[in-house]
């Protein structure tokens, strides 16, 4: 019974292709998130959704396209993947946005080539 | 959000107290203290928040001092599985706006 379940682990692709990445929450949350961890390890806030609704937008290329059809899915679709989007990409839940603790799931860990 | 500052590594011998400090001099008065750890190659995991008064749970203690400028984590009796980079990140209580940023941890090694 994972509580916050990422699709796939591992990716491994090309540089200019297209690529996407599913998270879902079983927690019955509000909020969802998309973090990165960059291979210095830091991990940085990229999304946050509120019941279908973007409440948080970092300074992402516009090549990353957060989607939630629901407000247990969020998935993140990257368009003409570069190099440097290599990571590992995190999604995370919480009931009440920051009030509450995040679950995070295990992480897609992306590798462009 | 407040920034704070976590010595890069510790060591704590296993079955010992692992005592982790994080400095939070800037913090305002509705600002959370939050304690997560990451685990390798796991995401990270919540271990316990406070606001003022201390805070225990089944995974952990948080001493917040006085003045708030400062916080402790500790783990009762560290197993070898508690190897992870802890980070303490102080965030505003209100909302759902607010970010949760993630510095470099405190990295934990607890050894047999």
């Amino acid at each position: 019974d994972t509580a916050v379940s990422q699709t796939p682990k591992y990716l491994v692709t090309q540089m200019g292709n297209d690529k996407s990445i599913k998270c879902e929450q079983n927690l019955g949350h509000d909020t969802m998130y998309w973090y990165k961890q960059d291979s210095k390890k830091f991990l940085k806030i990229m999304f946050s959704y509120n019941n279908k609704e973007l409440i948080i937008n970092e300074t992402v290329p516009n090549r990353f396209s957060p989607k939630s059809p629901d407000k247990a899915h969020l998935n993140l679709h990257i368009n003409s993947l570069e190099l440097g989007d290599s990571a590992v990409y995190f999604c995370a839940s919480s009931p009440q946005g920051y009030n509450s603790p995040l679950h995070f799931g295990n992480g897609t860990r992306l590798t462009v080539t | 959000d407040a920034k704070t500052t976590q010595p890069p590594s510790m060591d704590c011998a296993e079955g010992r107290a692992a005592n982790l400090p994080c400095n939070h001099s800037t913090i305002s008065g509705n600002e959370y203290v939050y304690w997560y750890r990451q685990i390798h190659s796991q995401g990270p995991q919540y271990i316990i928040h406070g606001l003022k008064n201390n805070e225990t749970n089944e995974m952990a203690s948080l001493i917040i001092t006085e003045d708030r400028k400062s916080s402790t984590l500790i783990l009762p009796h560290a197993t070898l599985r508690d190897t992870a980079v802890y980070y303490c990140i102080v965030t505003r209580g209100s909302g759902n706006t607010g970010k949760l940023i993630f510095g470099q941890g405190t990295t934990l090694q607890v050894k047999p």
